[in-house]
Order: structure tokens, then sequence, then C-alpha cells
């Protein structure tokens, strides 16, 4: 199964932007990357998704490597409630299967 | 409109016991996933349903079943429970079609709290 590789945590000031990496090196050219986060005791929560373009929502940006094989999650001012755990995943479709191979996900830590 | 419910929210079994956890999808969506998260760890991905049948399923022995019913809710069952299953089980839905699985968005559940004793 893709991969997916992320910094264990990180940490950012509030109101400053916030750019998580992932590498994702065996990515194949169906594979959507897509990234969750998650709260403590709460199920993961949709953030963003894309194939090859950047792309822009109300939540984040997703800047998409030429190559595929690396992707950058980028908020653009964090706030205390953006402090979770971001996974970075790639949709794999195999036959009609479109399961999520989660990683063990990047803990961000936003400082006041 | 509502989210993806699942329920019970918590629960206790004894090893041995088996176990039934319900989920609802968001109205429209006819594919349902199950995941299983342990403490500390992603989730790991169980089962796929689309329109009744199962589409996939992950490393898992065969004490893990499931089911879709015709309105599309599912039912994810372990039996012989285990110590290690103490978990959060996660059931996702999503709009999907053959042409277009790997580019929707899966919304997930809120989860059920399966502890073993």
């Amino acid at each position: 199964d893709a991969k997916t590789t992320q910094p264990n945590s990180m940490e950012s000031n509030e109101e400053e932007p916030v750019h998580l990496p992932c590498n994702h090196s065996t990515i194949s050219g169906t594979d959507y990357i897509h990234w969750y986060r998650q709260l403590p005791s709460q199920g993961p929560e949709y953030v963003i998704h894309g194939l090859t373009s950047n792309v822009n929502n109300r939540m984040a940006s997703l800047a998409i490597a030429e190559d595929r094989k690396s992707s950058t999650l980028i908020l653009h001012r964090a706030t205390l409630r953006d402090a979770a755990v971001y996974y970075c995943i790639l949709r794999v479709t195999s036959g009609n299967t479109g399961k999520l191979i989660f990683g063990q996900g990047t803990t961000l830590q936003v400082k006041p | 409109d509502a989210g993806v419910t699942q329920s019970p929210t918590h629960l206790i079994k004894t090893r041995g016991q088996q176990v039934t956890l319900r989920c609802s999808p968001i109205s429209g969506h006819k594919s349902v996933s199950w995941y299983q998260q342990v403490l500390g760890q992603g989730p790991q991905f169980i089962f796929q349903y689309y329109e009744k049948e199962e589409r996939g399923r992950g490393n898992f022995p065969d004490r893990f079943s499931a089911r879709q019913f015709p309105n599309y809710s599912s039912e994810l069952n372990v039996n012989a429970l285990l110590l290690g299953d103490s978990a959060l089980y996660l059931c996702a839905s999503s709009l999907e079609g053959v042409e277009t699985v790997s580019g929707n968005t899966i919304y997930f559940g809120e989860g059920s709290w399966l502890t073993v004793v």
C-alpha cells in the first residue's frame, strides 16, 4: 500500500502561517492526496484534497509538488482550535475500493 | 443535515463476548467504511461497503464482519472479543461512484469507543 511520511510533531504561534509537509514518493497516478485532522476524542475531520493542482478552500491550501511525490498543507493563520493531529493520506483505489491509508500524522501545537 | 451518526458512543465488553456497532451515513451517501483506531495510532481500514456489497476488506481476522442495509446504514460485528480489540471504531460515508472513488470526500462519525476487559 502506498504510504506517506510526516514529521511527528510541529509547533506554531497563533495567527502565524503553518506549513505541514508530507512525503509520498510511492504515489501512483490515480491516488488523490487527502488531508484530515483529528481533535482529541473526535473522529477525523476532512480538510482538503487534491490530485495534481494546488487547491484552496476556506480551511486551508494544499500545495502539490510537480512530481506529486510530496505535498504541503498550509494553514494561513493558525488558531488555537487548529491544534490537532493532521493526517496526510493517499486515497488508494484498488478495484472499486477507495480506502484511506492513515499514517501516524503530525501533531500540531499552537502557542498563544 | 445530520452527519454520520454512530451508536453506541461508549461500551464495555468482556473478553469472548460479541459486539455490534451501528452507523447511519449522511443522507444520500451509499458507501460506508469502517476503521479501527487504537490509542496513539492512526485509523486502520477494516471494511468498505457500497450498495450493500463488500467493496474491500483490510487485514483483520474473520472475527470482524459487517453488512450494509437497504437504507445504506451499516453494522460492524466483532466476535470473540480480545483485549486488543479495545479501540475507537470509526464509521465513514461518502458519495461513491466507480469512476470517482479517489476524489470523493469521506466524512467520519465521532466513533464508538469499545473497551474490552
